[in-house]
């Protein structure tokens, strides 16, 4: 399969644990998004990475959420002191060079916190 | 920011019918609208986008237009099928240079159900 993966694809944790997602995005791609989708949302930006530099973080990411991609490949999302709030589709995109608009996403890590 | 509002939330047409989706977006900077099909547990698929220098794309059953005056976009399918049904989203971003600056930003979605 050459599309975008992540992993887990489903996560169950109790309010207060950290947990940490992985995406491996498309062969070649530079750019990787992480976004968040809650029941019945389109997906909501949370931050971007263009190589192993991230660009930008919205302001719905907070200081209890941290994202790498230390090697420009893959990347991870660390979500700590987990909150029921926190449950939601994490879903990762990547795209490409000169068609960098056309973003590819992965299956999905869905979160739920008991 | 900007924000995009995306109707109807829920749309119902026989099988055969053309059904058509509506976007309103609120930055005028914004100048590349893709849309989106999500069938149920499954990623979001990009299945057409259209660049503010156009006003019209069409790939087979599917078209979009853009109208940048009013700031909105709608996404248009015709002789509809089953298979068809699934969530629509569109979603508006900001291309400088033909280079993303990164973030899309998505509508509410559309459930759409084709009735055999």
């Amino acid at each position: 399969d050459t599309g975008v993966s992540q992993d887990p694809r489903h996560k169950i944790t109790k309010r207060g644990q950290n947990v940490t997602f992985r995406c491996d995005p498309i062969s070649e791609h530079n750019r990787l998004y992480w976004y968040r989708q809650t029941l019945g949302q389109g997906p909501e930006f949370l931050t971007y990475f263009q190589n192993e530099a991230q660009l930008e973080k919205s302001r719905l990411l907070s200081d209890r959420f941290s994202a790498e991609r230390p090697k420009g490949s893959f990347s991870t999302l660390e979500i700590q002191r987990t909150e029921q709030g926190d449950s939601a589709m994490y879903l990762c995109a990547s795209s490409i060079g000169q068609r960098s608009y056309e973003q590819y996403f992965g299956p999905g890590t869905r979160l739920t916190v008991t | 920011g900007e924000n995009v509002e995306q109707h109807p939330s829920t749309l119902s047409v026989q099988e055969g019918d053309s059904a058509v989706i509506k976007c309103t977006y609120s930055d005028s900077a914004s100048n590349y609208f893709p849309w989106y099909k999500q069938e149920l547990g499954k990623r979001p698929q990009l299945i057409i986008d259209i660049r503010s220098n156009v006003g019209e794309k069409k790939d087979q059953r599917i078209a979009v237009t853009l109208n940048k005056t009013a700031k909105h976009f709608s996404l248009h399918i015709t002789e509809t099928q089953p298979e068809d049904s699934a969530v629509y989203f569109c979603a508006a971003s900001m291309l400088a240079g033909g280079t993303s600056y990164g973030k899309l930003t998505f509508g509410q979605g559309t459930i759409l159900t084709v009735h055999p």
